[in-house]
C-alpha cells in the first residue's frame, strides 16, 4: 500500500525557535497533502490543505505566518513552526491524496514539544 | 458545519468478546464515511468506508453500515482479538469537499 512518511518523529525546541517537520509520499505522487494537529484525547484538527505548485489554503483560526507550509513537489511538503511557543506543543500529523483518489495515507505522526 | 460524534472512550474488553463502537455525524448531503484505525506508534490506516446510504463497508473482521435514517455508522466485529487494540477514528469527507472530519477517536483495549 501507499506509504507516507515524517520526520522527525520527535522534536524538543526552544520558545522562539523554529522548526520543520517533513512529510513525504515514498511510492506515490501526492497531488494534495493535508496537515492536521491532534491534541491529547481530542480530534484530528485539519490546519491547512496544499497542492503541489500552490499556495496552502488554511483553516479558519490557523495563523498562516506561524504555520508555514511549502508543497514544492509531488512528493514532498514541510510544515515548518516558527517562533514556537509552548502552546504550539502538539502532534502533527500529514497525509497525502494522489490525484482525485479520495483516499488520504496518513503519516505516523511528529510529537512537538516547545519548552 | 458537518461534524463527527463518537463514543468516549476507553473501551476495555476481554479476547473474543463483541465490539460496537458508536459514529453519528451531521452533514449535508450524502457525505462518504470512513472508520480510520491507529495502532500504537502508527499512522492512521483506512480500516473500511461507505460512499452511499445502506453501503456496509467490511474489512478485517470488522463491518460498519451507513445509515442515512439515524445519520450512524457503528463500528462492530463479532469476536476481537489482542491485536485490535488500537485507536478507532470515525469520519466523513462531504460531497462538495475534499478533507477529512474527523471524530475524537475511540481507545480500544483487548486483554486475553
Amino acid at each position: 500500500g501507499a506509504v507516507v512518511s515524517q520526520h522527525p518523529s520527535r522534536v524538543i525546541c526552544k520558545s522562539g525557535t523554529s522548526v520543520k517537520i517533513e512529510c513525504r509520499s515514498l511510492d506515490f505522487q501526492a497531488t494534495t497533502m493535508f496537515w492536521y494537529r491532534q491534541f491529547p484525547k481530542q480530534s484530528l484538527m485539519l490546519m491547512a490543505t496544499s497542492n503541489e505548485g500552490s499556495k496552502a489554503t488554511y483553516e479558519q483560526g490557523v495563523e498562516k505566518d506561524k504555520f508555514l507550509i511549502n508543497h514544492a513537489s509531488l512528493t514532498l511538503s514541510t510544515l515548518t513552526v516558527t517562533s514556537a511557543h509552548p502552546e504550539d506543543s502538539s502532534f502533527y500529523i500529514c497525509s497525502a491524496r494522489e490525484g482525485q483518489n479520495y483516499e488520504q495515507y496518513f503519516g505516523p505522526g511528529t510529537r512537538l514539544t516547545v519548552t | 458545519g458537518n461534524s463527527v460524534t463518537q463514543m468516549e472512550g476507553p473501551v476495555t474488553l476481554s479476547e473474543e468478546a463483541f465490539l460496537t463502537i458508536n459514529c453519528t455525524y451531521t452533514a449535508t448531503g450524502y457525505p462518504s464515511l470512513f472508520w480510520y484505525v491507529q495502532y500504537p506508534g502508527e499512522g492512521l490506516q483506512l480500516l473500511l468506508k461507505a460512499t452511499k446510504a445502506d453501503d456496509k463497508g467490511s474489512n478485517k473482521g470488522f463491518e460498519a453500515t451507513y445509515r442515512k435514517e439515524t445519520t450512524s455508522f457503528h463500528l462492530e466485529k463479532g469476536s476481537v482479538q489482542v491485536s485490535d487494540s488500537a485507536v478507532y477514528f470515525c469520519a466523513l469527507k462531504s460531497q462538495a469537499g475534499t478533507a477529512l472530519i474527523f471524530g475524537k477517536g475511540t481507545t480500544l483495549s483487548v486483554s486475553s
